[in-house]
């Protein structure tokens, strides 16, 4: 099993560009989500979503646009990037959201800088 | 602000002292996690912890949840430069279906 893999690895943007990364998941999880990681902020969360089909906005979802047409694949879309949103980016999956049986499983992150 | 506050943020020893983790919240969280996190990569479960006062013990490691479910700590004993990494505790709020992180602390631990 790969597990969580995100595509691309690295990716530099101009400002007002747009681009979309690609989450996929192999292991039949219910739940993904995306999460952006900065320096001294620990991880955030942008978006995620609960089954296929379904999406909802997280901690700082403004800038970002996501779409589960598909069980396995997550995608996060930036429609006129800044340099606010240089960050590593991480997808995650799990089986369940309910405690003690949430563990998120990580992608290896995609490292995203916008000039 | 941030929901989960970890400390210190920072913390580099020599191999084979002591050393313990803090993660403080003012909120009442269902569970709590502890992740490692290497360069380059994604971050990695170690523990999760759901009743207060429980103690995890993983080799060298020992995660505590606190009496109230507001807090947490990590402990290692005899570090290792393998322990070296960035250690992030995350937890679920009571009745909400989010995991909200602490900032992370980076540890690094010399030779």
């Amino acid at each position: 099993n790969a597990g969580v893999t995100q595509t691309p690895k690295f990716r530099v943007l101009k400002t007002g560009q747009s681009m979309t990364l690609l989450c996929a998941q192999d292991m039949n999880h219910e739940y993904m989500y995306w999460y952006r990681q900065d320096p001294g902020m620990g991880l955030r969360l942008i978006h995620y979503s609960v089954g296929e089909g379904t999406t909802a906005k997280g901690e700082v979802p403004d800038g970002y646009n996501v779409s589960r047409l598909k069980k396995q694949n997550f995608l996060l879309g930036l429609e006129s990037a800044a340099p606010s949103q240089t960050s590593v980016y991480f997808c995650a999956s799990s089986y369940f959201f309910s405690g003690a049986y949430n563990e998120q499983f990580f992608g290896p992150g995609t490292r995203l800088t916008v000039l | 602000t941030q929901l989960l506050e970890q400390s210190p943020q920072f913390l580099s020893i020599q191999e084979g002292e002591n050393l313990t983790v803090y993660c403080n919240s003012s909120s009442v969280f269902s569970s709590l996690q502890w992740y490692r996190q290497e360069p380059g990569e994604g971050p990695v479960l170690l523990v999760t912890v759901v009743t207060g006062g429980e103690v995890k013990k993983l080799k060298r490691l020992t995660f505590q949840f606190g009496d109230a479910r507001k807090d947490s700590s990590l402990h290692i004993t005899a570090a290792q430069p393998g322990d070296t990494g960035l250690y992030l505790c995350a937890g679920v709020i009571q009745g909400a279906q989010k995991l909200v992180f602490g900032q992370g602390t980076r540890l690094t631990i010399n030779p």
